[in-house]
């Protein structure tokens, strides 16, 4: 079964600085990896999706990257605003598995003034 | 403006009562899902849906039932057989019959009493 885990599971960085969040899987047969933004009690923004083909996506400040052979994918946050504290996840689409992403825990960032 | 409505976004429920979550969707996706987050931990698929008139289970479907008879439409019946009901609920679609990005709802938040 595909696991996904994301560490830290929490991060403090000063406005300014670049974030790297990381997230990694036990399966490389996947089908695409979506990064996720959530704010705290609400529902999940889609930020970033790769597909198993790519090897990065960008959109504005933010970029992800994908490597299968390793089973990481990395989100590239530059410099970083205070309006970018939330949890990030990422989610795992296995090529044999149709519809059951799965899921990492999160990385709860904190970007203070 | 096409979205995933959710309702209602809090909920009371006393142990032993069935209660029915709404997801409603404009935005014409094939494919629907449910998903339950309790903190700390990533989302668990509970049902997902790819057609209409039928549904899957995901890896934590016991206590849980699902109907889809309009494309738009997917409600969540919470039952009494759920041992553990307090959490938070995230409705999510997608285009098209393979897992690609996902959008998802506000959230339903439920807590037993």
């Amino acid at each position: 079964k595909q696991e996904v885990t994301q560490i830290p599971a929490a991060l403090s960085v000063p406005e300014g600085e670049n974030l790297v969040l990381n997230c990694s899987f036990t399966d490389s047969a996947i089908y695409n990896l979506q990064w996720f933004r959530q704010d705290p009690g609400k529902g999940l923004t889609s930020l970033l999706l790769i597909q198993s083909s790519q090897r990065e996506q960008t959109s504005g400040r933010l970029n992800a990257s994908l490597d299968k052979s390793s089973g990481r994918s990395t989100l590239y946050i530059a410099a970083s605003q205070p309006g970018d504290s939330a949890t990030y996840l990422c989610a795992v689409a296995t090529t044999d598995s149709w519809g059951k992403l799965q899921f990492g825990a999160g990385t709860q960032v904190v970007v203070t003034p | 403006d096409g979205g995933i409505t959710q309702s209602p976004k809090y909920l009371f429920r006393k142990e032993g009562q069935n209660v029915t979550l709404s997801c409603e969707q404009n935005l014409n996706h094939d494919a629907m899902y449910w998903y339950r987050q309790d903190p700390g931990q990533g989302l668990r698929l509970i049902y997902y849906s790819q057609i209409v008139n039928d549904f899957q289970k995901g890896d934590i479907a016991e206590g849980y039932s699902v109907s889809r008879e309009k494309k738009e439409s997917f409600p969540l019946t919470v039952t009494s057989a759920q041992k553990n009901p307090t959490a938070f609920y995230l409705c999510a679609s997608s285009e098209g019959l393979a897992p690609g990005e996902l959008f998802f709802g506000e959230g339903s938040r439920l807590t037993v009493l």
